[in-house]
């Protein structure tokens, strides 16, 4: 079945600073790739997607790209912010006719001031 | 105006006992989710139903008993609790599958059991 494995585990960076979460997933047919921000207390919320038919795509200070033949996907936060420390999860879906999203194992970004 | 709403948010519990989790959506959604987070922050699926019908069913224990009265709701019923079922649940909905769109979560159903 499907895996998605996502490194780094944690993540530090000074405040400014550059992250990059990078994940990859064993399932060729999977065409849909979310990404998500889980805050203390909180269930996990989209912060970008992207579809395989696309490289690329930014959303501000946040960008995602995807490696369709190597089954990579990363995410990249620019100019980090200390509200951006909480834990964030890759995820990959099947679409049509299936219904599962599958998650990454997560990675807790900290976010130095 | 909270568009996926679980309760309780806490449940602090015997083993052996039976509880339960109720979640509504209010985004017009026709799917619906369990998911089970561990300590370690791991993100399991455990039920899907599309149009209250049973999609998905991940190997969970037959003492889960998921229940989709309409398509707005789905429940989560568990018996006889065990240690090993302490964990956080999260309810999520989203319109169709991954071909159209992202899940939308729930708080979370923090579950205790001593």
């Amino acid at each position: 079945g499907e895996n998605v494995e996502q490194h780094p585990s944690t993540l530090s960076v000074q405040e400014g600073d550059s992250a990059v979460i990078k994940c990859t997933y064993s399932d060729s047919a999977s065409n849909y790739f979310p990404w998500y921000k889980q805050e203390l207390g909180k269930g996990p919320q989209l912060i970008i997607d992207i579809r395989s038919n696309v490289g690329e795509k930014k959303d501000q200070r946040i960008a995602v790209t995807l490696n369709k033949t190597a089954k990579h996907f990363s995410l990249h936060i620019t100019e980090t912010q200390p509200e951006d420390s909480a834990v964030y999860f890759c995820a990959g879906g099947v679409g049509t006719g299936t219904y599962k999203y599958i998650f990454g194992t997560g990675t807790r970004l900290k976010v130095l001031a | 105006d909270t568009a996926v709403s679980q309760t309780p948010k806490y449940l602090v519990t015997q083993m052996g006992n039976d509880k339960s989790i109720k979640c509504e959506q209010n985004l017009g959604h026709d799917t619906m989710y369990w998911y089970k987070q561990d300590s370690k922050k791991f993100l399991k699926i455990m039920f899907s139903y599309n149009n209250k019908e049973l999609i998905i069913n991940e190997t969970v224990p037959n003492r889960f008993s998921p229940k989709s009265p309409d398509k707005a709701h789905l429940n989560l019923h568990i018996n006889s609790l065990e240690l090993g079922d302490s964990a956080v649940y999260f309810c999520a909905s989203s319109h169709g599958g991954p071909n159209n769109s992202p899940l939308h979560f729930g708080n979370g159903t923090r579950l205790t059991v001593t």
